[in-house]
């Protein structure tokens, strides 16, 4: 079936750095999803991408959809503590509502 | 208040006994989808529907019924549960296939 690689699967950084992780897909979609969760929580979504080669930013977060239509990436830049959950990208199709979900990135982040 | 509402939240039952885990929003949205979460393997598609009487398998959909036969409601129905359907379930509905708001998710263990 579909696979979503999602990488790192966890990062410990120290506040105010720069966080870059990626997800691969074995196949082609039209859409690309960020969320984040927060313990205890639903995940929320944080960008969504519908075209190859599209750069969509939300605050701190800059996502982008790659060119080939089989990855994406996530920058959150100059993190804070408030950053901390798990990073899940999701690739699918607008028409249906099918979703393939990444394993996730843990994100912490030392004050 | 915009939500996608998740009853119960926490369940344990024994093997066999069929249960009903209730999903309902209140945006009028088309798509709805239900997930399960297990650790190390980020959240996988059980089901999803388009619209009214429309509904398809998402990548685990084995052991799971879902109806939807109201536009604002999405039942996820396990026949015969078994302990390897403990899990953190959640609903989600979006506007469109990919714009995905969570429920706050069901707990269940299956003794």
């Amino acid at each position: 079936g579909q696979q979503l690689n999602q990488s790192p699967q966890s990062m410990f950084i120290q506040e105010g750095e720069d966080v870059s992780m990626n997800c691969t897909s074995s196949s082609i979609f039209n859409t690309w999803l960020w969320y984040k969760q927060e313990p205890g929580e639903g995940p929320v979504l944080l960008i969504a991408l519908y075209k190859a080669g599209e750069l969509t930013s939300n605050g701190r977060l800059t996502a982008q959809f790659g060119i080939t239509r089989k990855d994406s990436f996530l920058n959150i830049s100059a993190s804070i503590p408030s950053d901390v959950g798990i990073y899940f990208c999701a690739h699918g199709s607008s028409n249906t509502g099918k979703l393939i979900f990444g394993q996730g990135t843990t994100l912490q982040v030392k004050p | 208040e915009a939500q996608v509402t998740q009853n119960p939240r926490y369940l344990i039952t024994v093997t066999g006994k069929k249960l009903t885990v209730t999903c309902s929003q209140n945006m009028n949205h088309e798509y709805m989808s239900w997930y399960r979460q297990d650790p190390g393997l980020g959240l996988r598609q059980i089901y999803y529907s388009m619209n009214v009487e429309v509904t398809d398998k998402g990548d685990v959909p084995e052991g799971y019924k879902v109806s939807r036969k109201e536009k604002r409601n999405f039942p996820l129905i396990l026949e015969s549960p078994s302990p390897n359907q403990t899990s953190l379930y959640f609903c989600a509905s979006g506007l469109r296939g990919y714009t995905q708001y969570f429920g706050p998710g069901t707990r269940l263990t299956v003794l």
